[in-house]
């Protein structure tokens, strides 16, 4: 069964500390992975995206690692703002729409 | 840009009652999506559009219904909700890179 997990299912950090989500998979085909962060009451909204051929990608203090032989996935937060605070979301395509799959997502809490 | 838009963003109602979420999205995506988020549990897909006037099921389709008129509108239709409806939903688009681009939800309450 195409599953993604989601680790920890909470986290509460202070103010510019690191940390780092973890993802695993089973989803196949693969296509790509994506993280999302989602703000309470927000939609999700993308913050990287990755195929199988990448195996790490930056977007600011954000950097996402793939390792397709294991199906691991890992988000990894430098420096920890308030606004980070939110619920991060891990989602594999198969290929085709219709076969997002996505996790139960991991819910970071940045405190001052 | 708007991207998607959903309406209304919150709405309770009896059960029985027939209920229409609307998503409009301006991207010109032939994809489109809809989901509901449950807490504890990842966004399930409950229907699909590849293309105007195609639509699929997906994960949690009973009690819902789409149409797919125009490449723009997706609306989701309740036609006797039900308590466990209770939700919140999510319309989304995706375009020729697969990225999913999703509205801000509306949050649907049935008693």
């Amino acid at each position: 069964k195409n599953q993604v997990e989601q680790s920890p299912q909470s986290l509460i950090i202070l103010e510019g500390k690191n940390c780092t989500l973890q993802c695993n998979y089973t989803v196949s085909p693969f296509s790509n992975l994506r993280w999302y962060k989602q703000d309470t009451g927000r939609g999700p909204v993308s913050l990287t995206i990755m195929t199988f051929s990448e195996n790490t990608k930056s977007n600011g203090r954000y950097t996402a690692t793939l390792d397709a032989d294991t199906k691991q996935s890992s988000l990894h937060i430098t420096a920890s703002q308030l606004s980070d605070s939110a619920s991060y979301i891990c989602v594999v395509s198969g290929g085709y729409g219709q076969n997002f799959v996505f996790g139960p997502g991991t819910r970071l809490s940045v405190l001052p | 840009i708007a991207g998607i838009t959903q309406a209304p963003t919150s709405q309770i109602l009896a059960a029985g009652r027939r209920m229409t979420l609307r998503c409009t999205q301006d991207m010109r995506h032939n994809a489109m999506y809809w989901y509901r988020q449950d807490l504890g549990l990842g966004l399930r897909l409950i229907h699909y559009s590849n293309t105007a006037g195609t639509t699929g099921k997906g994960e949690v389709p009973d009690g819902y219904s789409v149409s797919r008129a125009n490449t723009d509108d997706f609306p989701l239709t309740l036609a006797s909700a039900v308590p466990s409806q209770t939700s919140v939903y999510f319309c989304a688009s995706s375009g020729v890179f697969g990225e999913l681009f999703f509205g801000e939800g509306s949050r649907l309450t049935v008693l």
